[in-house]
């Protein structure tokens, strides 16, 4: 079965500091690769997604992440953290599921962000 | 348009309740997701509607869990007989198909005092 890590439970940054998340997969063959965040009471969003071609893409917010197959890594990165981005962030992993005609996300256990003014 | 819609978003019920928990997809995304997020965890499938099709019920944790879907709109996830581990926030997700982005909904927090 596929199963996604994110080593960092928490990580602290000051604002105007650059950010890396990490984030590893596994499992035999590429799947949809997704970084979402969650903001405290609310729902789950979307900040990029990898499914194919250039390995460095570009989401909402100013993140990227860069998808390394060697590695089986997806990290999240943003050049200049706000106060905003405090949050908690999920990698995930989108894979056909139990048989034809099922799909199903995979996620981390989450990172969680706080951000020094 | 709408997004993800779900409720009520709280609910606090004794041990041995049933419980019914809704989810109103974005219209005209025919997949439905149902997924739990327990304190300090990532979130765990539950189960998955495409289309007429009929449901993966494969990450449903037991059977006092049930979930219906009626055409491509409005699902239930029903709880049975609660109990205290059951207590988490229940997020429902919708996508156009099958592999495209699924937009979540704000989530149910359940808890079984």
């Amino acid at each position: 079965a596929q199963s996604v890590t994110q080593p960092d439970i928490h990580i602290t940054v000051s604002e105007g500091a650059s950010l890396e998340l990490r984030c590893n997969y596994s499992y035999g063959a590429t799947p949809y690769l997704f970084w979402y965040v969650q903001s405290p009471g609310q729902g789950l969003q979307l900040l990029l997604k990898y499914f194919s071609g250039d390995t460095l893409v570009q989401g909402i917010k100013g993140f990227e992440a860069e998808f390394k197959r060697s590695q089986s890594s997806f990290n999240l990165r943003k050049p200049s953290v706000h106060w905003s981005d405090a949050a908690e962030y999920f990698c995930a992993v989108g894979l056909p599921y139990s048989g034809a005609g099922s799909y199903q996300l995979t996620f981390g256990k989450g990172t969680k962000l706080s951000v020094i003014p | 348009g709408a997004g993800v819609s779900q409720s009520p978003s709280n609910k606090v019920t004794e041990k041995g309740k049933d419980v019914e928990l809704r989810c109103d997809p974005i219209s005209g995304h025919t997949a439905l997701y149902w997924y739990r997020q327990r304190l300090g965890q990532g979130l765990e499938f539950l189960i998955y509607f495409q289309g007429n099709s009929a449901p993966d019920k494969s990450g449903l944790p037991s059977d006092r869990f049930s979930a219906e879907r009626t055409g491509e709109s409005v699902s239930t996830l029903t709880i049975q007989r609660t109990q205290q581990e059951d207590s988490a926030v229940y997020l429902c997700a919708s996508s156009e198909t099958m592999y495209n982005e699924q937009f979540f909904g704000p989530g149910t927090r359940l808890t079984v005092l």
